[in-house]
Parts: C-alpha cells; sequence; structure tokens
C-alpha cells in the first residue's frame, strides 16, 4: 500500500536560515508527490509537486523540493526562511492507480526571528 | 471568490444528533474528494466522487457516515448518530480530473461532538 512518512514532528530554524523538511514515500511505480502547507484554522494549500522530469521542482514562496528516486524522498526545502513561513507542511503521493492523495502526518515548521 | 467553499465552518452539536456538511467545489472541477483531519495528524481520506459517481469509499468510513453528489456539483457529507470520536476537521477538496492535478482544499468545517 501506498504511504508518506515525514519523520520529524518538527523542524526549527532561525530567520534567514536554510530549511529542509523531511519526506519519504512508498509506492509502486512511479509516484506524484506534492507538498501543502497548512495555517491555523485554514485548509491546505498548495506548495509544489513533481509529476516528471527536473528531480528539483520549484513552487509558491520560494519553495523547492528535490525528488530522489533511489531514496525515495522528496524533501521540501528553502534558502532563506522567513518567521512566515512557519506553519504545518504536508507531503503527499498520489498513487497513479488509485488516485488518492495520501498525506504524512505532516511537520510543523517554527521559524524565529 | 472561486475556491472551494465549505459551510458550515464550524458546527457544535450533541451526541446522537444527526449532522450535514456542504461542499461547492470549484465549477469546472468534476472530482470532489472528502477528508477528515483530526488535531496533529494528516488529513485523512474518507470517498471521493467524479461527477456524481461515487467512486471509492474509505474502509475506515462507518455507515453512519453516507455522501452525495447529486448533480455533479456540490456535495453534501451526512454523519448520522454522532459520536465524540466523530470530533473533527472535515475538509473538502476538488481537482479537474486525476493523474498529476492537485487538489484545491476548502477551509474546512470542524466538529466538536459534545
Amino acid at each position: 500500500a501506498q504511504s508518506v512518512a515525514q519523520p520529524e514532528d518538527q523542524v526549527n530554524v532561525a530567520e534567514g536560515n536554510p530549511l529542509t523538511v523531511k519526506c519519504t514515500y512508498s509506492v509502486s511505480g512511479n509516484p506524484y508527490l506534492f507538498w501543502y502547507v497548512q495555517y491555523p484554522n485554514r485548509g491546505l494549500q498548495f506548495l509544489l509537486k513533481y509529476i516528471t522530469g527536473d528531480n528539483l521542482v520549484k513552487g509558491s514562496y520560494g519553495f523547492e523540493a528535490e525528488f530522489n528516486k533511489s531514496q525515495t524522498s522528496f524533501h521540501l526545502k528553502k534558502p532563506s526562511a522567513l518567521v512566515s513561513d512557519s506553519a504545518l507542511y504536508f507531503c503527499a503521493v498520489r498513487d497513479r492507480s488509485t488516485d488518492k492523495l495520501i498525506f504524512g502526518t505532516g511537520t510543523r515548521l517554527q521559524v524565529f526571528p | 471568490d472561486t475556491g472551494v467553499s465549505q459551510n458550515p465552518r464550524h458546527k457544535i452539536t450533541k451526541r446522537g444528533q444527526n449532522v450535514t456538511f456542504r461542499c461547492d467545489p470549484i465549477s469546472e472541477h468534476n472530482r470532489l474528494y472528502w477528508y477528515r483531519q483530526t488535531l496533529g495528524q494528516g488529513p485523512e481520506f474518507l470517498t471521493y466522487f467524479q461527477n456524481e459517481a461515487q467512486l471509492e469509499k474509505s474502509r475506515l468510513l462507518s455507515d453512519r457516515f453516507s455522501a452525495e453528489r447529486p448533480k455533479g456539483s456540490f456535495s453534501t457529507l451526512e454523519i448520522q448518530r454522532t459520536e465524540q470520536g466523530d470530533s473533527a476537521m472535515y475538509l473538502c477538496a476538488s481537482s479537474p480530473g486525476q493523474g498529476p492535478s492537485e487538489l484545491f482544499f476548502g477551509s474546512g468545517t470542524q466538529l466538536s461532538v459534545l
């Protein structure tokens, strides 16, 4: 069965420093991979997705993610964190056969001034 | 606003009562999804529709839960005989089709069962 793992419950980073939020996946075949962000009492906002092609995907708000097939990972990155990036981040995989979007448990990003 | 709309935003009910939530997807989207999210967890898939056809229901969805999308536009999610364990955020999302399309989420309905 397809699944997504986010090994860190929380990531703390100082403003201006680079950030990485980790995600690994398990799915048969080639996956579609997504990152979403959730602010308090809000729905999920789409950040970026990987479908095929270039392993480095660029998305909204300066975020990017690197797809690594051999390590089955899709880590979210940003070169310089902002306090306003503090939120809950979810990695998700969309299995091509079932078409459902399966989410990880989320990682809370805290950016300190 | 042409995003996904969910009503109500909040619902407080007593255990044993029935509740119904509504979702209006983005108008040209033919796929509609329902998810449930509890505090500290990722969204959990409940069910989804292709137009008016319900294509899949999660095995975790008890018989007290039912969803409809009668004309392939808006959808309703009903929970009968609510239990305290049903307290959660119920999220609706839509997408223009299968495959690599991302899902667009509404702001959710927060259900509290007392």
